[in-house]
């Protein structure tokens, strides 16, 4: 069974950049594409990032995500931060299901 | 703008079925491609994708939980109803449905979410 990785959490101070990683169990990442949700306290989640590297409208370009191939994994990179963006991330693929990662907390103090 | 939100018990008892409700607006799922899905989050745990069904009436579900699980639409009513058998203590959970976006097999947006508590 396909499964994504994430580290459990991490932190970093205000205006900084964090990445955050999401490693794929098989197969390659790249044959579909993955998602990144936010998921604040007591809410739902909201897309930050989808297709790998795109941004919904609304989100600032402080987000980006990318693939890397050689290591079966994709990451959320986050610049600038800012303490709104403490929050839940969860990647997401397809293998002839929906997966998501286990999530990550971002803590930003 | 795309809502969707989720209705149906906060309380069933160990053993009961459960019956979701997902009522959206915004968007049609006789659309080409489109199709609503529910994942739900037991507290502090993760998202778990749990079945989706597309404007076709192809239905897709969890392969962990595929006995347990039914999913239908009423495309004139734009509803999309879940019905999960033999609940358990376990399956508490904040149960979400979302709009399911074709080709890159996406979930946006998402409904506000609905905590079902599994308990006698």
């Amino acid at each position: 069974n396909f499964m994504l990785t994430q580290p459990h959490s991490v932190s970093e101070s205000p205006g900084k950049t964090v990445t955050i990683s999401c490693t794929g169990s098989s197969g390659s990442i790249a044959s579909n594409y993955v998602q990144w949700y936010q998921q604040r306290p007591g809410s739902a989640p909201t897309t930050v990032i989808y297709e790998d590297n795109q941004r919904p409208s609304g989100v600032p370009d402080r987000f980006s995500g990318s693939i890397d191939s050689s290591s079966n994994s994709a990451s959320l990179t986050i610049s600038g931060l800012k303490t709104e963006d403490e929050a839940d991330y969860y990647c997401q693929s397809y293998d002839s299901r929906w997966v998501f990662g286990g999530g990550t907390k971002l803590t930003v103090l | 703008q795309i809502t969707l939100k989720e209705s149906g018990p906060t309380l069933v008892k160990p053993t009961q079925t459960l019956t979701l409700t997902c009522t959206f607006s915004g968007f049609s799922l006789s659309t080409s491609g489109v199709g609503v899905g529910w994942i739900r989050q037991p507290p502090g745990k993760a998202l778990e994708w749990l079945a989706l069904i597309y404007w076709d009436d192809d239905k897709r579900y969890s392969p962990s939980l595929k006995s347990r699980l039914t999913i239908t639409k009423d495309t004139s009513k734009n509803q999309v109803v879940l019905t999960m058998t033999n609940m358990d203590p376990v399956d508490t959970a904040t149960y979400y449905c979302a709009r399911g976006l074709p080709i890159s097999f996406w979930f946006d947006p998402w409904g506000q979410g609905t905590l079902v508590t599994v308990s006698s």
